[in-house]
């Protein structure tokens, strides 16, 4: 069973440019979620999908912010006009869904933005 | 956001000493998670917990589900050098967004 895939795991790129991870979640986990780390802090949550529907992303932090699960499979996250303040690790965790119990996400390696 | 509460954010220990850490919440949750996380790498499951008062062990790990469902501890029993990290616990609703909120983390230091 391999784990969460997420690429590129570093990216570098200049303020004004657009920016695409990806991330391929465990088989047959049907739940996607994005999360944003900062230096010092927790993840905290941006989006989620359940399966290809995009139930959850008014946390996503701005409109410059958009995800996508096409197929249900694997997602993207695009950050587009990048600013220094988008800089932050992005996570991606995958989970199945259990009626009426607690899942477990499972987190992938992330990756890495810095905005110059 | 809301935000679990660990503190402290930084602790020492020796090899072989055990260690506990402490989450807590002003919310209840129904799923504590309890997560590793090594420097540019995702976090790494640990221990989940479902049900208040729920005590699970995982190696020399340890963890309990409070019966307030606010709060969670982690123990370390012997510690060993790889156990230097940063550990974070994490609460989620289950409903149609389990989303995780999670703690600042404790970072672990284990002098040899």
């Amino acid at each position: 069973d391999t784990g969460v895939s997420q690429n590129p795991r570093h990216k570098i790129t200049k303020r004004g440019q657009n920016v695409t991870f990806r991330c391929d979640p465990i088989s047959e986990h049907n739940r996607l979620y994005w999360y944003r780390q900062t230096l010092g802090q927790g993840p905290e949550f941006l989006t989620y999908f359940q399966n290809e529907a995009q139930l959850e992303k008014s946390r996503l932090l701005s409109d410059r912010f958009s995800a996508e699960r096409p197929k249900g499979s694997f997602s993207t996250l695009e950050i587009q006009r990048t600013e220094q303040g988008d800089s932050a690790m992005y996570l991606c965790a995958s989970s199945k869904q259990r009626q009426g119990a607690g899942e477990t996400q499972y987190f992938g390696p992330g990756t890495r933005l810095l905005v110059l | 956001g809301q935000q679990l509460n660990q503190s402290p954010q930084s602790m020492f220990i020796q090899e072989g000493e055990d260690v506990s850490m402490n989450c807590t919440s002003s919310s209840i949750f129904n799923t504590w998670l309890w997560y590793k996380q090594d420097p540019g790498e995702g976090p790494v499951l640990l221990i989940a917990l479902y049900k208040a008062g729920e005590l699970t062990s995982n190696g020399r790990l340890t963890a309990q589900f409070g019966i307030t469902r606010k709060d969670s501890f982690l123990n370390i029993s012997a510690s060993i050098p790889s156990d230097v990290g940063i550990y974070f616990c994490a609460g989620s609703v289950t409903g149609a967004n389990s989303k995780l909120t999670f703690g600042k983390g404790i970072t672990l230091s284990v002098r040899p």
